[in-house]
């Protein structure tokens, strides 16, 4: 285990459903990350939190909306989903050092998602 | 693009033998991470190595880094089949604020 969480593990969810990913860390880390893993493509970065700031937003589209109350839960908020969005969603979280460039991640087990 | 390229995609051995991976990167950077995964599951952080490093080991694990050619290569030495999985090289590149991930090679270990 890497000490981050991820709630559900799977979901199928229609194109006119609303629901949320869950991501925990209490490894003291300061920032979270959320990434999609489609096959056969890089991960791909979608959202970084700093300090519970968020930092990136790597042109994901406005039906992903992400939440970060406190340092330790990042959510990722989903509604009106496209088939192309199934994925493997990854959260992520580190502890950064600007002195010392990115350190290493830790990543959850992952979302399996399914849109129909 | 800033990102690592694994070489090669795709990697089938036998138990006991060795498994060379390599990665290669277009911009100067600070760091570079190697990644493991398993079948639908999270990566897993196997060993970083900063740009003024050359070699690093972690058991059965040997990275090197030449920042002069951008590349990296990752030695799992005497595999089992438990290594079975998806490597990512994830380059911490000057300039940019997060990490970048390859495609990542398949490794399959046979018994």
């Amino acid at each position: 285990e890497t000490g981050v969480t991820q709630t559900p593990r799977h979901l199928v969810m229609g194109m006119t459903n609303k629901k949320s990913l869950k991501c925990e860390q209490h490894l003291g880390h300061n920032a979270m990350y959320w990434y999609k893993q489609s096959a056969k493509k890089p991960l791909e970065l979608m959202f970084v939190y700093n300090f519970k700031e968020q930092t990136e937003n790597n042109s994901v589209p406005s039906r992903f909306s992400p939440e970060c109350p406190n340092s330790s839960h990042l959510f990722l908020h989903l509604h009106t989903l496209q088939p192309e969005d199934s994925a493997l969603y990854l959260c992520a979280s580190s502890l950064e050092d600007r002195d010392r460039g990115r350190n290493e991640q830790f990543f959850g087990p992952g979302t399996r998602l399914t849109v129909l | 693009s800033q990102q690592g390229e694994e070489d090669p995609q795709a990697l089938s051995i036998q138990e006991g033998e060795n498994a060379t991976m390599n990665c290669s990167y277009k911009t100067s950077i600070n760091n570079l991470q190697w990644y493991r995964q398993n079948s639908g599951r999270g990566l897993v952080h196997l060993i970083l190595i900063r740009s003024n490093e050359r070699e690093k080991h972690s058991g059965r694990l040997r990275v090197t880094l030449d920042t002069s050619k951008k590349s990296s290569s990752l030695l799992i030495t005497a595999s089992r089949a438990a290594d079975t999985a998806s490597y990512f090289c994830a380059t911490d590149a000057r300039g940019y604020s997060t990490l970048t991930f390859g495609k990542g090679t398949m490794l399959l270990v046979s018994p």
